[in-house]
């Protein structure tokens, strides 16, 4: 089976810089994702990597080290509305398994 | 508009009561699933469907039933509901069967008594 670990919690401050990171184990694997959730909200997705390497999309960016079965999420700049829970996910044929989310906190 | 909407978005039902949450995409995406989440526990799959007709168990899959007969709907069916099913409920799409961008709808918050 898979499974995967993130922190619980990551606070932080306006401004600065985060990483959220996760690792996995898995039977197979066909790359991980990264959702924002905001309190009472859906999940949206942010951003999948299949190969090694650093994906940025604006404030974020996602990396992957394959053989390390590690990746992590990067937001820079950060606001208040990043405030929110992230989570990875990875597939398991073509079940999709998440990890249980990361709550950040960001103040001012 | 592209979205994946559910209904409804809140039920509080009791204990056997028969229940479907109906889950529709206009998006013509392949990929379907149903996830329900709890707090600490993340989101757990409980059925995904790969195309119409194909559907296959998540991680969470006892209490629950689906069905894939048009590829724009995937309605998610508790036979006979127990308090423990209690949870938030998501269902999603994606434009491939590989699933790893998934569109979400709103929720649906179900309480059973």
């Amino acid at each position: 089976g898979q499974s995967l670990e993130q922190p619980s919690e990551v606070t932080a401050v306006e401004g600065a810089i985060v990483q959220i990171n996760c690792t996995y184990q898995t039977s197979g694997f066909y790359g991980l994702s990264w959702y924002q959730q905001h309190d009472g909200g859906a999940p949206t997705f942010l951003s999948y990597n299949a190969l090694d390497g650093l994906e940025e999309t604006g404030r974020f960016s996602s990396f992957l080290s394959r053989s390390d079965s590690y990746g992590y999420l990067l937001l820079q700049e950060l606001q208040m509305k990043d405030s929110a829970s992230y989570f990875c996910a990875v597939r398991d044929g073509g079940a999709l398994i998440f990890g249980k989310g990361t709550t950040l906190s960001v103040s001012s | 508009e592209a979205q994946v909407t559910q209904n409804p978005r809140y039920l509080i039902t009791v204990t056997g009561k028969k229940l479907t949450v109906t889950c529709s995409q206009n998006m013509n995406h392949e990929y379907m699933s149903w996830y329900r989440q709890d707090p600490g526990l993340g989101l757990r799959q409980i059925y995904y469907s790969m195309n119409v007709e194909v559907t296959d168990k998540g991680d969470v899959p006892e209490g629950y039933k689906v069905s894939r007969k048009e590829k724009r709907n995937f309605p998610l069916i508790l036979e006979s509901p127990s308090p423990n099913q209690t949870s938030l409920y998501f269902c999603a799409s994606s434009r491939t069967s590989g699933g790893f961008e998934q569109f979400f709808g709103p929720g649906t918050r179900l309480t059973v008594l």
